[in-house]
């Protein structure tokens, strides 16, 4: 089975430009979360999707939006990106929420 | 809202000791709990989980974790530390949604361990 995949890797994007953050999730899973993880933290919820549907949103501005397309893919987006949004965002999907979270590799985003 | 502690932010053990990794949440309810560990660089690797059941909890690589309520714990012990587990370890609690069968998660701020050869 495959896992979470997440693109780009890395990027770097100046301020107040917009960015879009992509995830594939793993296979036979309908449910996938956004995280935060600045350097030197733990991973912070952003949003979560449920079959299409946000069920659950994280102490973040509307500027942080997400889509999740009838194959449980999943699209970050970041509007007016600011210096602190520099950060790595992870993606992770669960078959719903059973056994736990499976997460990608993460995009690292530098904001300059 | 739901919290979690790491109270030790580094540790550094030789390998072959045993190793215990501290973790206290605060949660109004019977909590989901879990481990994961990243390396640099890397995204997170679930390393075990509670959800409900047997209080001491069977996870990959040799690691395992007791669940006490009355402590609010929820600490990673593996007996005998292998070089290639120096990584980054974050407990995080999990806040059920009621319904729809998913949950957020709330992480610690990780401990780092490194390993002593």
């Amino acid at each position: 089975e495959t896992g979470v995949t997440q693109s780009p890797t890395h990027l770097i994007k100046t301020r107040g430009q917009q960015v879009t953050l992509r995830c594939s999730s793993q296979s036979g899973h309908n449910t996938v979360s956004w995280y935060q993880q600045a350097l030197g933290q733990g991973p912070q919820f952003i949003f979560q999707y449920y079959r299409e549907e946000e069920n659950g949103r994280g102490n973040f501005p509307p500027r942080f939006s997400g889509l999740q397309f009838p194959n449980y893919s999943s699209e970050l987006n970041v509007n007016a990106l600011e210096l602190d949004d520099s950060a790595l965002y992870l993606c992770a999907s669960s078959l719903d929420g059973t056994h736990g979270y499976t997460f990608g590799s993460g995009t690292r985003l530098t904001v300059v | 809202a739901q919290s979690v502690t790491q109270p030790d932010i580094h540790i550094t053990v030789s390998e072959g000791a045993s190793l215990e990794l501290r973790c206290n949440y605060s949660y109004g309810a019977t909590p989901y709990l879990f481990w994961y560990v990243q390396s640099p660089g890397q995204g997170l690797q679930l390393l075990l989980k509670y959800f409900s059941g047997d209080t001491l909890v069977q996870g990959i690589k040799g690691f395992e974790a007791e669940f006490k309520r009355s402590q609010s714990s929820f600490n990673l012990r593996k007996p005998s530390v292998h070089w290639s587990d120096a990584a980054e370890y974050f407990c995080a609690v999990g806040a059920p949604y009621s319904g729809a069968g998913s949950y957020q998660l709330t992480f610690g701020k990780g401990t780092k361990l490194s390993v002593i050869p």
